[in-house]
């Protein structure tokens, strides 16, 4: 069984500061992938960033980077120079190989911009 | 291109009818999911199909759902009997269905059912 571990229920943060969202994961899938969701107000599910398991360096897209440690089966989120539209929810989800391909969810963090 | 799209966008119903939620999927998304997301929870997983079979049916919570798919198109999702602990955010996503290192879910907009 797959399991993702947010535990920032919430978080604040002011305007241009870089911020960290914890992630933990526990798998026995020897490859996964590890993806970050934001969720706005709105409600749609946005992707932000992929990381392969095998990936030898941490992904990068724009503002957000993936700190993936696997030996701590950590995949934290770093957005840097923080914006108020970043104000949302963020989660962190896992997927297996073929035969696991759903995508398991952590509970989120809800972060705050503050200006 | 056209993302995910779903519909209706809210759906009022009673206790006890039946509901149906759709999917159209991203044109060329071999690989369909169906998420249920309760009021400030986290996603929980439904059904995905890959075509139109469904080889992990595993969140369903009760024989009261069912899906179905029509070839790589479009997917329903039925509720019978609503209970109001069905109350909840229906998400569908949907990938391309390639080996892992591409396979990205992208999620439509959501249905948002209400059992009365």
């Amino acid at each position: 069984a797959q399991k993702i571990t947010q535990t920032q229920p919430g978080m604040f943060v002011q305007e241009k500061e870089a911020v960290t969202l914890d992630c933990t994961y526990d798998t026995s899938d020897p490859s996964y992938g590890l993806f970050w969701y934001k969720q706005p107000s709105s409600g749609e599910m946005i992707f932000l960033i992929y990381q392969g398991s095998y990936d030898q360096q941490n992904a990068t897209e724009g503002r957000y980077s993936l700190n993936f440690q696997k030996a701590r089966k950590s995949a934290n989120l770093v957005i840097s120079a923080s914006q108020l539209g970043d104000s949302a929810m963020y989660f962190c989800a896992m997927r297996g190989n073929f035969g696991n391909e759903k995508l398991t969810f952590g509970t989120g963090t809800r972060l705050t911009i503050i200006p | 291109g056209a993302g995910v799209s779903q519909s209706p966008s809210n759906k009022v119903t009673e206790k006890g009818k039946d509901v149906e939620l759709r999917c159209d999927p991203i044109s060329g998304h071999t690989a369909l999911y169906w998420y249920r997301q309760r009021l400030g929870q986290g996603l929980e997983f439904l059904i995905y199909f890959q075509g139109n079979s469904a080889p992990d049916k595993s969140g369903l919570p009760s024989d009261r759902f069912s899906a179905e798919r029509t070839g790589e198109s479009v997917s329903t999702l039925t509720i019978q009997r609503t209970q109001q602990e069905d109350s909840a955010v229906y998400l569908c996503a949907s990938s391309t269905g390639g080996a892992l290192g591409t396979d990205t879910q992208y999620f439509g907009p959501g249905t948002r059912l209400t059992v009365l």
